[in-house]
């Protein structure tokens, strides 16, 4: 594992309320990944990061923002959160962009928005 | 993005080889192929990665058709801790996003 450390690992929370997520690494990785998980769906890609204060858009992005204001912290927020937003949240991070390195995975968040 | 097509589920017995294929068709010369496998209620987790030649670790092996377009994720000898979902990625040159598709889920039989 590459440290990573997701937060909270499970939340429940109404609709119309604003969520963050964390996810905090040790191993001074560059890139690091925001993705959910749903039945049907696989992983899919919500925002990533190629740096500090660096970031990107991925497939799913509509209703997610992201910060990452030191290398360690990759922020979720989900402005106001909505039932289509319960899933599994995973975090992962890379250490560069040679694509001879691996990718490495949090434990995952359980979000459940009521 | 890069596409890689896998069969949805596979089923195998215990202590026997697994072979789980995946098509990229669409692959170019300097795209690497990734493997990574997901076992219940974790986070996905590296398995295996090639560019050209075949490769082995201590988890798998990965063999890679001469014209790249397709590889196979070998499983020597299944274990019941081997079921799980894995997934074949390919990493693009110049592209920071890692893209999952729905992966195999490999069911293995006591």
């Amino acid at each position: 594992d590459a440290g990573i450390t997701q937060s909270p690992r499970h939340k429940v929370t109404e609709t119309g309320t604003p969520v963050t997520l964390r996810c905090h690494q040790t191993e001074n990785h560059r890139y690091m990944y925001w993705y959910r998980q749903d039945p049907g769906h696989g992983l899919r890609l919500i925002h990533y990061s190629y740096g500090v204060k660096d970031t990107d858009k991925g497939e799913v992005s509509d209703g997610y923002s992201v910060s990452r204001s030191k290398t360690e912290d990759f922020l979720l927020t989900l402005e106001s959160a909505t039932s289509s937003q319960t899933s599994v949240y995973f975090c992962a991070t890379r250490d560069s962009l040679n694509l001879n390195t691996e990718a490495f995975f949090g434990q995952g968040t359980r979000l459940t928005v009521v | 993005d890069a596409k890689t097509t896998q069969p949805n589920s596979m089923e195998s017995n215990e202590e026997e080889p697994v072979h789980l294929p995946c098509n990229h068709s669409t692959i170019s010369g300097t795209d690497y192929i990734h493997w990574y496998r997901q076992l219940p209620s974790q986070g996905p987790e590296y398995v295996i990665h090639g560019l050209t030649s075949n490769v082995n670790n201590r988890m798998a092996s990965l063999a890679i058709a001469e014209d790249r377009k397709s590889s196979t994720l070998i499983l020597h000898r299944a274990t019941l801790r081997d079921a799980a979902v894995y997934y074949c990625i390919l990493e693009v040159n110049r592209d920071d996003k890692i893209i999952f598709g729905k992966g195999t889920r490999l069911h293995i039989l006591p």
